[in-house]
């Protein structure tokens, strides 16, 4: 079975831009939640997404935007980037967004801003 | 706010040797505790977890006690081989349980080496 699939894997941007992430999460997980990981640091919760809602949103401003679609996939959208936005960005499906349940994480998508 | 905070690396050993990572938290509930573990170049696996207070999580050689008198939940294996070289992270988990949210909380990662 496939794994948590995130793309694309590298992407560079230059400041001002506009980026989106996508996530495809394991066969039958309904949950999908964002982590942001600055080299040299632990990953950051961004966001998480249950039956297409939004179930949780870490301290991040405004520019960062994620949806859910119908097939339980993911988008992470960031709007006017900024250097400090370079980062390695991380998505994890789960079955429910619970404590109780495993977390599954993609190998992300590292996003340079030069 | 909830924080994780983990012993600073990198740490160097050398095969067969002891590790113990020292990992402690500040929640203001009970948290789950979890120690996960990177691999270069990819993403994050769960290595093992503790629900409630004496719980020891333990797999493929490498243990946790949550310990919530010194609120710690330190990671330990009686002895390192080279495939044990990653990045492991100690967190935990805050929100409710039955679908409300769910998030971790990452504390800084602990680089170790391990060589032959």
């Amino acid at each position: 079975d496939a794994g948590v699939t995130q793309s694309p894997t590298h992407l560079i941007k230059t400041r001002g831009q506009h980026v989106t992430l996508r996530c495809s999460p394991i066969s039958g997980h309904k949950s999908v939640s964002w982590y942001q990981q600055v080299l040299g640091q632990g990953p950051q919760f961004i966001f998480q997404y249950y039956e297409k809602e939004e179930r949780g949103r870490g301290n991040f401003p405004d520019r960062f935007s994620a949806r859910q679609f119908p097939n339980y996939s993911s988008e992470l959208n960031v709007n006017a980037l900024l250097l400090g936005d370079s980062a390695l960005y991380l998505c994890a499906s789960s079955l429910y967004p619970s404590t109780n349940e495993k977390l599954f994480f993609g190998s992300g998508t590292q996003l340079s801003v030069l | 706010g909830n924080s994780v905070t983990q012993m600073e690396g990198p740490v160097t050993l050398s095969e067969e040797a002891f590790l113990t990572i020292n990992c402690t938290y500040t929640a203001t509930g009970y948290p789950s505790l979890f120690w996960y573990v990177q691999y270069p170049g990819e993403g994050l696996q769960l290595l093992l977890k503790a629900t409630k207070a004496d719980d020891k999580g333990s797999n493929k050689g490498f243990e946790a006690t949550y310990r919530k008198e010194t609120t710690s939940f330190h990671l330990e294996k009686g002895s390192v081989q080279v495939s044990d070289s990653a990045v492991y992270f100690c967190a935990l988990s805050e929100g409710g349980s039955g679908g409300s949210n769910y998030k971790l909380t990452f504390g800084k990662g602990t680089l170790l080496t391990v060589n032959p």
